[in-house]
């Protein structure tokens, strides 16, 4: 067990919906990070927050968005989802913004139908 | 850009067979951090190891041993007498450490699925 806990851990919706996928870090830790893992894109990095601010964004569609609340726990916003949002949804957490190690969160698993 | 290539898609080996997966990167930073990480069957992700750019000394846990290579940009993990609990997708991983803006992104080879059979 990582620390790192995400919710819910199975979500299935429709096309053209909008879900929230939620992360509390591991105690201590003050970034969060979100990747993306599908089976044509392999694991892909989307974004970044450090202590409520924005560090890093990668390949980050438009119609999802994300940020990291007082408590530090993190939500990402994906709407008008489409067939191909369908993946596995990685948390991870570290002490700093850019060299300590990241553990992952178990993911959610997201089924657009 | 970063770059990582884990060119064996999958592996296949019996039981108490030593096995290597491969690991090539490409980045034009000096100072980076090389990872792996184990995704066994339930699909979390395991952290197995870090390394620095600095630090080229082969590194041993057990069955696990990792060999960094900077001349030839690989990181390599080797599993001795593997077992049927190994069996995984383990990916190997590639941070910047710029200290100033940025952040610490990782990116992924596309891994190796190891299969150990009895």
């Amino acid at each position: 067990d990582s620390g790192v806990t995400q919710t819910p851990k199975h979500l299935i919706t429709a096309t053209g919906q909008r879900v929230t996928l939620r992360c509390s870090p591991r105690s201590g830790d003050l970034s969060v990070y979100w990747y993306q893992q599908s089976l044509d894109q392999g694991l892909q990095f989307l974004i970044q927050y450090y202590n409520g601010e924005e560090r890093a964004k990668g390949n980050i569609l438009e119609r999802f968005s994300a940020q990291q609340f007082p408590d530090l726990h993190s939500e990402l916003n994906l709407s008008s989802l489409e067939l191909g949002d369908s993946a596995l949804y990685f948390c991870a957490s570290s002490v700093d913004a850019v060299r300590d190690t990241q553990y992952f969160g178990p993911g959610t698993r997201l089924t657009v139908l | 850009a970063q770059k990582v290539t884990q060119a064996q898609t999958e592996i296949s080996v019996v039981e108490k067979e030593d096995v290597t997966l491969d690991c090539v990167y490409e980045t034009r930073d000096t100072t980076y951090y090389l990872f792996w990480y184990k995704q066994p069957p339930s699909g979390e992700l395991v952290f197995l190891i870090r390394r620095n750019s600095f630090d080229e000394q082969n590194e041993i846990s057990g069955r696990y041993s990792w060999n960094f290579q900077k001349s030839t940009s690989s990181f390599n993990f080797t599993i001795t007498a593997s077992q049927v609990v190994d069996s995984a997708v383990y990916f190997c991983a590639l941070s910047e450490a710029r200290l100033t803006g940025g952040g610490n992104k990782l990116t992924f080879g596309t891994g190796t699925q190891l299969k150990v059979e009895l």
